[in-house]
Formats: structure tokens, C-alpha cells, sequence
């Protein structure tokens, strides 16, 4: 079945520096990639995602780039907040078109500290 | 809207004890997961739903777990004779006109004792 590996896990930085996490995967058949924010009580919460078409996807301070020869991808976090500090969790799966389900894979999880 | 609900928030159980837990999916979407989050095996999938179709349990660790969908949206999660290993946050999540987005509730805390 499928492995994600996910690195650092701790990554601490002061506020406005540039955050990055990455994730390999071992299936070359996983063809979507979300990133979850996870804060202390709370559930899992999708901030981006990407597919296996594409090899960049940004949406204003985050961007998640994807090498599908490498098996790997990243999250990149600009300017990084106080209010980013969470774990993220990257994760991976197959699916088979535009609406069809996968269940994800995760990683480990990355606690992130933004220090003021 | 409303997002994805669960309850209860914390349950403390006996080793040995039945607990049922139970998941109201965003209004709309048809597809509903369940995970299982802990300290020693971080985020893994138990059970996915989707309309009418057969589940797909292949990620229940034992027979002692079992979950339910009842009409299409509210999910129940049953586990039987509780072991101390069962503790852990237990996650739904629901998905609409992208299954694969999956929307995440903030979970049980299950403690066995």
C-alpha cells in the first residue's frame, strides 16, 4: 500500500520567514495530494490541495508544488503568522476522476511554530 | 453552513465496555469517512460510505469495529469490548461533489481505562 513520509517534524520559525514541508510518496499511482491544518482540539482542516496534472497550485500565502518523477511534494508557507502555527499533515491518494473518492494516506504531521 | 459534527466530544470507557459514536456530515454530501487518529499511528482511514454502495471497510483493525449509515447522512461508529489500544481521537469526515475532499469534523476523544 501506499507510504507518505512526511519531514521536519518540528519546524519552528519567527514571524514573516518562509515555512517549507515535504512529503514523499511511495504509490506512482497517487494522483492527489491534500494539505490539512490541524489545530490543538480540533479536527483536520483542508487548506490545499493538488492534483497529479499540475505541477504548482497557489493560493495566496500557500503554495504546494508536486515532482511526480521524485515521488515527492511541498508546502510552502510565506509570511508566515503567529495564527499558522498547527500541525499539518500531508497526505495522498488515488482517484479515478473528476468525483470519485480516495482514502488518504497522511503523513506524520509537522508542528509548526511561528514565534512573534 | 454547518460543518461536519460529532459526538460525543470525550468518552471514557471501561476496557471491555461498548461505545458508539456518531457523525452528522455536512448538509449535501454523500460521501463519509472515518478515521482513527493516535500518538503511536497517526492519521489511518477505517471506513469510507457513499450513497447506496457496498463500504469500503478495509481499514477496520478488527472485527470489533463496526460503523453504519443510517438514510444516506448520519454515521454511527460501534466498537465492541473496548481494549486500552482503541484510545485515540476518532475523526469523520464528509465529502460532496468531490468525494475526495474530505471535510473533517473535530473528533472523539476515546479513552479506554
Amino acid at each position: 500500500g501506499e507510504n507518505v513520509e512526511q519531514h521536519p517534524s518540528t519546524l519552528s520559525v519567527q514571524e514573516g520567514d518562509s515555512a517549507v514541508i515535504k512529503c514523499t510518496y511511495s504509490d506512482s499511482a497517487s494522483n492527489y495530494f491534500p494539505w490539512y491544518k490541524q489545530e490543538l482540539g480540533k479536527g483536520p482542516q483542508l487548506i490545499i490541495d493538488i492534483r497529479s496534472n499540475v505541477g504548482e497550485k497557489k493560493d495566496q500565502r500557500i503554495a504546494v508544488t508536486l515532482n511526480k518523477t521524485a515521488k515527492h511534494f511541498s508546502l510552502h508557507i510565506t509570511e508566515t503568522q503567529p495564527e499558522d502555527s498547527a500541525v499539518y499533515f500531508c497526505a495522498a491518494s488515488i482517484i479515478d476522476g473528476g468525483t470519485s473518492y480516495g482514502k488518504l494516506t497522511f503523513g506524520q504531521g509537522t508542528i509548526l511554530t511561528v514565534h512573534p | 453552513g454547518a460543518g461536519v459534527s460529532q459526538s460525543p466530544s470525550n468518552k471514557v470507557t471501561e476496557k471491555g465496555k461498548d461505545v458508539e459514536l456518531r457523525c452528522d456530515p455536512i448538509s449535501g454530501h454523500t460521501a463519509l469517512y472515518w478515521y482513527r487518529q493516535s500518538l503511536g499511528q497517526g492519521l489511518e482511514f477505517l471506513i469510507y460510505f457513499q450513497g447506496n454502495s457496498a463500504p469500503d471497510k478495509s481499514g477496520l483493525p478488527s472485527d470489533r469495529f463496526s460503523a453504519e449509515r443510517t438514510g444516506g447522512s448520519v454515521s454511527t461508529l460501534t466498537i465492541q469490548r473496548t481494549q486500552q489500544e482503541d484510545s485515540a481521537v476518532y475523526l469523520c469526515a464528509s465529502g460532496g461533489y468531490r468525494l475526495y475532499e474530505q471535510y473533517f469534523g473535530p473528533g472523539t476523544r476515546l479513552t479506554v481505562t
